[in-house]
C-alpha cells in the first residue's frame, strides 16, 4: 500500500519567515495530494490540495508543489503568523488517503 | 464548521466496555470514512463506507466494526474496550468514493479507564 513520509516532525519560525514541509509518497499510482491544518484537539481542516495534473497551486500565503517524478509534494507558507501555529498534515491518495506523520509548526512572535 | 457532524464529543468508560460513535455527513456526500488518532500519532484510517456499503479497510481490529445507514449517518461500534483504544476519533466524508476531498467532523473522544 501507500506510504507517505513527512518531514520535519517540528518546525519552529520567526513570524513573517517562510515556512516549507516536505512529503514523499511510495505509489506512483496516488494522484491526489491534500493538506490539512490541526490545532490542537480539533478536527484537521483542508487548507489546500493539488491533483497529479498540476505541477503548483497557491492560495494567498499558501502553495503546494508536485513532483510526481521524484513522488514528493511540499507545503510553502509564506509571511507566517502566530496563528499559523499548528500540526500540519500531508496526505496522498489514489483510492484512500493515507496521512504523513505531522509536523508541529511553531510561528515564533 | 465543515458540516460533518458527530456524538458524543466525549466518552468516559472502562475497559471491557462497548461503545458507539455516530456520525452524520456533509449534506449530498455519499462516502464516509472513520479514523483514529492517538496521543501524538497521526491519523489511522479505519474504514469507509460508500451508499450503505463497505468501500475499503484499514487498520481496524475485529473488536471495531461500523455500518452506514440508509440516511447515510454511520456509526464505529468499539467492542471489549481496552486502554490502549483511547484516542480522538474522526470520521470524514466525501462526495464520491475514491480519491475525494475529505471533510472531518470535530471528532469524539474516548477515555477507556
Amino acid at each position: 500500500g501507500e506510504n507517505v513520509e513527512q518531514h520535519p516532525s517540528t518546525l519552529s519560525v520567526q513570524e513573517g519567515d517562510s515556512a516549507v514541509i516536505k512529503c514523499t509518497y511510495s505509489d506512483s499510482a496516488s494522484n491526489y495530494f491534500p493538506w490539512y491544518k490541526q490545532e490542537l484537539g480539533k478536527r484537521p481542516q483542508l487548507i489546500i490540495d493539488i491533483r497529479s495534473n498540476v505541477g503548483e497551486k497557491k492560495d494567498q500565503r499558501i502553495a503546494v508543489t508536485l513532483n510526481k517524478t521524484a513522488k514528493h509534494f511540499s507545503l510553502h507558507i509564506t509571511e507566517t503568523q502566530p496563528e499559523d501555529s499548528a500540526v500540519y498534515f500531508c496526505a496522498a491518495s489514489k483510492k484512500q488517503l493515507t496521512f504523513g506523520s505531522g509536523t508541529q509548526l511553531t510561528v515564533l512572535p | 464548521d465543515s458540516g460533518v457532524t458527530q456524538t458524543p464529543k466525549h466518552l468516559i468508560t472502562a475497559t471491557g466496555q462497548r461503545v458507539t460513535l455516530r456520525c452524520s455527513p456533509r449534506s449530498g456526500d455519499l462516502s464516509v470514512y472513520w479514523y483514529q488518532q492517538s496521543l501524538d500519532q497521526g491519523l489511522q484510517f479505519l474504514i469507509q463506507y460508500y451508499n450503505g456499503e463497505e468501500r475499503a479497510k484499514g487498520n481496524i481490529l475485529e473488536r471495531f466494526s461500523a455500518q452506514q445507514f440508509p440516511d447515510l449517518h454511520s456509526e464505529l461500534n468499539l467492542s471489549s474496550l481496552e486502554l490502549g483504544d483511547s484516542a480522538l476519533y474522526f470520521c470524514a466524508s466525501s462526495v464520491g468514493g475514491e480519491g475525494e476531498t475529505q471533510y472531518f467532523g470535530p471528532g469524539t473522544r474516548l477515555l477507556v479507564l
